[in-house]
């Protein structure tokens, strides 16, 4: 299993700009999520999925969208950049079998976004 | 208050050494907690679930005090490998309720 993937590792973006932050899983995990860690801050989440079809908004959804047409993939987007969205961006996944919320969650490598 | 803290370091320990790192959590309702390790870098990996009655594995022991809404995490004759951020995660309940904290840095040294 690859686990959790996430493409691409760096980026820059100018200001104003769109992208997508990609992230699948192989683990047949329901549960997927998207948090951005900045300095002296915890990792906050974006937004998050509990299955195909199904999303709803973190703490900070603002600027960002999703969508999970699969279980394996769970992208973000990026409306249009601003240099307040530099930062680290994990994905992340969990089994669903245990119920309740989550909490033992498998992340991604991360990517790198800085905007200018 | 923030509803997760952590002292955030460095904590500079010389390799054997015994290190203990506290976090304080607000929500009194909270269910559940974690302690992860993430390496400079790198993503988070959970190190230890934190159970009412204390829980150890090998060198590490975690540990949670509801009354007084703190959980701990006990590192015995540290490793240089042990070096990393320690984030402390409390669930709240509900997708929405997972907070982490900042993180205390870890560096052991030769």
């Amino acid at each position: 299993n690859a686990g959790v993937t996430q493409t691409p590792k760096f980026q820059v973006l100018k200001t104003g700009q769109s992208m997508t932050l990609q992230c699948a899983q192989d683990m047949n995990h329901e549960y997927m999520s998207w948090y951005r860690q900045d300095p002296g801050m915890g990792l906050r989440l974006i937004h998050y999925s509990v299955g195909a079809g199904i999303t709803d908004q973190g703490e900070v959804p603002n600027g960002y969208n999703v969508s999970r047409s699969t279980t394996e993939d769970f992208p973000l987007r990026l409306l249009s950049a601003a240099p307040s969205q530099t930062s680290v961006y994990f994905c992340a996944s969990k089994a669903q079998g245990s119920g309740g919320p989550p909490d033992t969650q498998y992340f991604g490598p991360g990517t790198r976004l800085t905007v200018l | 208050r923030k509803e997760v803290e952590q002292d955030p370091g460095p904590f500079n320990v010389p390799e054997g050494a015994t290190v203990a790192f506290n976090c304080t959590y607000s929500n009194s309702a909270s269910q559940s907690f974690f302690w992860y390790r993430q390496d400079c870098r790198k993503e988070p990996k959970l190190l230890m679930s934190v159970y009412s009655s204390g829980n150890e594995d090998g060198r590490f022991t975690a540990q949670l005090n509801r009354a007084s809404q703190y959980i701990s995490l006990l590192i015995r004759d540290s490793k240089l490998s042990d070096s990393a951020t320690y984030l402390c995660v409390v669930n709240g309940g509900g997708y929405q309720k997972v907070t982490f904290g900042i993180g205390t840095k870890l560096q052991v040294i030769p």
